[in-house]
């Protein structure tokens, strides 16, 4: 099974700076999606950004970005002008393109935006 | 549009009480259905998945099972909980290769 590892339990950033989170996965297979998702407080999943794997140009919604390395099997996430609201868990997630039935989820970033 | 209920919001049952939490996704055919536990402040963890009216496939061994009656309703359930099944259960679907779409979550206090 693919494997999803995020090593920051937590970050903390000031409101209106940059924030980059980190995200590692293994996997055998060429083709698969990437995904960021934000859990606030109310515990509602949210899809931040998504990333297709035989797409070499970084996905971008608004402030945020991802930069997306596929021989590194890395996949972080910038947020931009960070807002309060920006405060959450989240989580980055696979997909396989072809037995792509399974998500496979890391075990999350706690994200503080400091005043 | 689409659209996922998950229901109850929140629930509180005694050891070795029966459980049963319902899933129902509207505005899709044939979605993949998907049961995730999340201990507190921890990471997602895959209870069971379904790729259609039947079919479900087990990852985590242990006293949950779950069910597919009906192409758009998906059903977790115990008949005897433990205090290890409290948690936060979360209902997400999806179709072809993208995104889950998750439910608001059930949150079980097992007592």
């Amino acid at each position: 099974a693919q494997t999803v590892t995020q090593s920051q339990p937590e970050m903390s950033v000031q409101e209106a700076e940059t924030v980059t989170l980190s995200c590692t996965y293994d996997t055998s297979e060429s083709d698969y999606y990437l995904f960021w998702y934000k859990q606030p407080p109310s515990r509602q999943m949210i899809l931040v950004i998504r990333q297709e794997a035989y797409k070499q140009q970084n996905a971008t919604e608004n402030r945020f970005s991802v930069n997306f390395q596929k021989a590194a099997k890395s996949f972080s996430l910038k947020i931009s002008d960070s807002q309060l609201g920006d405060a959450a868990m989240y989580f980055c997630a696979y997909r396989s393109l072809f037995t792509g039935n399974q998500f496979y989820f890391g075990t999350g970033t706690s994200l503080t935006v400091i005043p | 549009s689409q659209t996922i209920h998950q229901w109850p919001a929140t629930l509180v049952q005694p050891v070795g009480s029966p459980l049963s939490l319902e899933c129902t996704v509207e505005g899709t055919s044939n979605p993949n259905l998907y049961w995730y536990r999340q201990a507190a402040g921890r990471g997602l963890q895959l209870l069971f998945y379904s790729v259609g009216i039947g079919q479900i496939s087990s990852e985590v061994p242990q006293n949950l099972s779950a069910s597919r009656p009906q192409d758009r309703q998906f059903i977790l359930s115990s008949k005897k909980l433990l205090l290890s099944d409290s948690g936060f259960y979360l209902c997400a679907w999806s179709v072809s290769a993208v995104e889950a779409f998750f439910g608001q979550g059930t949150r079980l206090t097992v007592v």
